[in-house]
């Protein structure tokens, strides 16, 4: 149980367009899902916390108008990079909790998706 | 907000050595530390978590033992084995309710280990 998935594993873009990556949590539902942002040899950065039904909340320094977080259903969120650019080449992971009484402290991890700008 | 560091940033031993890593945190309203092991373009697995309510957790090769008043914690591996190769990463959290449960990651450390 507790599995969770991401939409594409990798994408490639051109400078400019837009991406929407999906994280959906496969059997539980989660109120609450974090999106994280990896860069090569590095650790994992909290990007947003996506609540279902109102705003995410954004880290220090993320842009929130470049970074759309849409947490739309209990066992759906999507983060769309907008207008990237090459920068914004990095692995992507999402993580969901579990909603009702199972472990209010364990996150579970989507497998990730490597996006590249070209 | 929370600063996770973990040290050290890499570490070599030899096949049925012990190896440890240490993380500090600054938040003392923190109360949730999971470690997570990485492989490259892998997501990360939790491979045990301590809440603040303990001191120590073991699960066979693995142990986490945390001290509140200095607040660091740290992860021991015995008898590593080949396969315990990767990044391993310390965390912090609040945990409990909608509104927490976000993770700050320590830096994170290499772990090899030679045959």
């Amino acid at each position: 149980g507790a599995v969770v998935s991401q939409h594409p594993s990798w994408v490639i873009c051109k400078s400019g367009t837009s991406v929407k990556i999906e994280c959906r949590s496969l059997d539980f539902q989660a109120t609450t899902m974090f999106w994280y942002r990896q860069f090569p040899k590095q650790s994992l950065m909290l990007m947003a916390t996506s609540n279902e039904g109102s705003k995410a909340t954004y880290e220090q320094g993320v842009e929130k108008d470049k970074f759309l977080i849409n947490h739309a259903s209990l066992t759906l969120s999507t983060l769309t990079v907008t207008s990237a650019h090459p920068e914004d080449s990095s692995f992507y992971i999402c993580s969901a909790k579990l909603l009702e009484t199972g472990d209010f402290y364990e996150q579970y991890f989507g497998p990730g998706t490597r996006l590249t700008v070209t | 907000g929370e600063n996770v560091e973990q040290h050290p940033s890499t570490l070599s031993v030899q096949e049925g050595d012990s190896a440890v890593i240490k993380c500090t945190y600054s938040d003392s309203a923190s109360n949730y530390f999971p470690w997570y092991k990485q492989e490259l373009g892998k997501r990360p697995q939790l491979i045990i978590d301590i809440r603040s309510n303990v001191g120590e957790k073991k699960d066979q090769r693995i142990a986490v033992t945390l001290n509140k008043t200095a607040k660091h914690f740290s992860l021991h591996i015995t008898e590593t084995q080949p396969e315990d190769s990767a990044v391993y990463f310390c965390a912090a959290s609040r945990g409990g309710g909608t509104s927490y449960g976000k993770l700050t990651f320590g830096q994170g450390t290499i772990l090899t280990v030679h045959p």
